[in-house]
């Protein structure tokens, strides 16, 4: 089935750690995206890519790092120089010409 | 720059009976995409209808209907027949180009509760 996997779907890291969550899709999507949610709130833009090799910041990307190498693969790292690191991340793909965009479970990361 | 608002932070409906979900936006393009999401407890994000600025009629999709008013630049979504299932956060979101691969700007959302 296609779709979008991220791993893991829990998080915990320790204070001043950088970590990277994992967002893949077999969608064969040109656009991959990375929103970050906190508690009642809606979704906020971190960074996204519209080709591979090239991404643009988002409103929140500070603290924040991608790489997109691969047209399948978008992975994120939360650097430590990101202040307030614990939320719900969640990654998205569109394909060009199509309305819809498609959403992955989530990944949930708590930093302790 | 663009600008969705969702000012129904709860709302509660009886089974079976329809709802209504606000959602007002600002931009000025003239040309852009309205989106409603669906999000359960699970946390995954639901695709559940689309509306373009030029669409001349209001989408619909199942139970679910967008009336927009272009005018009055609102996007509103109808729930037909509440089903237990519909308790949910339900997100308002557009975009600038009705189509292509821009990201969304979303709203705060309202979380939905259907009472039996």
């Amino acid at each position: 089935d296609g779709g979008i996997t991220q791993s893991p779907k829990y998080l915990f890291r320790k204070e001043g750690q950088n970590v990277t969550l994992s967002c893949e899709q077999n969608l064969n999507h040109d656009a991959m995206y990375w929103y970050r949610q906190d508690p009642g709130q809606g979704l906020r833009l971190i960074y996204y890519s519209q080709i591979v090799n090239d991404f643009q910041k988002g409103d929140i990307a500070e603290g924040y790092s991608v790489s997109r190498e691969k047209k399948e693969s978008f992975p994120l790292t939360v650097t430590s120089a990101q202040k307030n690191p614990t939320a719900f991340y969640l990654c998205a793909s569109s394909m060009t010409g199509d309305n819809e965009q498609f959403f992955g479970p989530g990944t949930r990361l708590t930093v302790l | 720059a663009q600008k969705i608002t969702q000012t129904q932070p709860g709302m509660f409906v009886q089974e079976k009976e329809a709802v209504t979900l606000d959602c007002t936006y600002d931009t000025s393009d003239p040309s852009y995409g309205l989106f409603w999401y669906k999000q359960p407890s699970s946390g995954e994000m639901i695709f559940l209808i689309y509306q373009g600025s030029y669409d001349q009629q209001n989408a619909t999709e199942g139970r679910y209907s967008l009336n927009f008013q272009k005018a009055r630049k609102s996007a509103n979504l109808v729930i037909s027949a509440s089903q237990l299932g519909d308790s949910a956060m339900y997100f308002c979101a557009m975009r600038e180009v009705p189509s292509g691969n821009t990201p969304l700007v979303f709203g705060k959302g309202t979380r939905l509760s259907v009472i039996a």
